[in-house]
């Protein structure tokens, strides 16, 4: 089915572990973004990729890493993760025009 | 940089009372807006967007925003709310195509919306 899936769904991980969050997109689209969701911070942007091998950092890139080397895989990794790094992450893709479409979401925590 | 602020962080209304929620952005240059909500336990869905023309947009279940350039807003609002619009709702920009920085898309803090039977 054509759409935007995210793996794994749950993860628990421990402190200073490297985790990978995974991101699948079918349309094509040029624009991926990933985003952390906190309470009472809304979404927050962390990377995003114009195309492929095109990244830029977003609103809280650090200890994050994003690769693009297919237009439909955006994965994003936590070199050393940390329990700041709790949270829900949420990939999405979208043409230029900004009308994006999520994935169902990760919910990491970092124990 | 472009930024977004919302204004009511927590709304709790009774059902068939009017809703209205703030958003302002800051960016100088022409930006697409767009208002998302996510149901509990659920992602962000598309409520609507607005790129250009009519600065009054409509959008899925009798949702509408406006579009106050001067002001640099687009606030959402339905009319009668239900207790199924119990949600989240998120206002965002990104800057126009042609512009620095096409395509990031960047959200407000959200607003909880509580709708009382």
């Amino acid at each position: 089915d054509a759409g935007i899936t995210q793996s794994p769904r749950y993860k628990i991980t421990e402190t200073g572990r490297q985790v990978t969050l995974m991101c699948h997109q079918t349309w094509s689209h040029s624009y991926m973004f990933w985003y952390r969701q906190d309470l009472g911070h809304g979404l927050r942007l962390i990377y995003y990729s114009a195309a492929a091998d095109i990244t830029d950092k977003g609103e809280v890139p650090d200890g994050y890493v994003v690769s693009r080397s297919k237009t439909e895989n955006f994965p994003l990794t936590l070199e050393s993760a940390t329990r700041s790094q709790t949270s829900v992450y949420f990939c999405a893709s979208s043409e230029w025009d900004g009308e994006a479409f999520f994935g169902q979401g990760t919910r990491l925590t970092v124990v | 940089a472009q930024s977004v602020s919302q204004h009511n962080h927590h709304v709790i209304l009774s059902e068939a009372a009017s809703l209205e929620l703030g958003c302002n952005y800051s960016y100088g240059g022409t930006v697409n807006l767009f208002w998302y909500v996510q149901y509990p336990g659920q992602h962000l869905q598309l409520l609507l967007k607005y790129f250009s023309g009519d600065p009054l947009v409509k959008g899925i279940k009798g949702f509408e925003a406006e579009f106050i350039k001067s002001k640099f807003s687009f606030n959402l609002r339905k009319p009668s709310v239900q207790w199924s619009d119990t949600a989240e709702y998120f206002c965002a920009v990104t800057p126009e195509f042609g512009s620095g920085n096409t395509g990031k898309l960047i959200f407000g803090q959200g607003t909880t919306l509580q709708v009382k039977p």
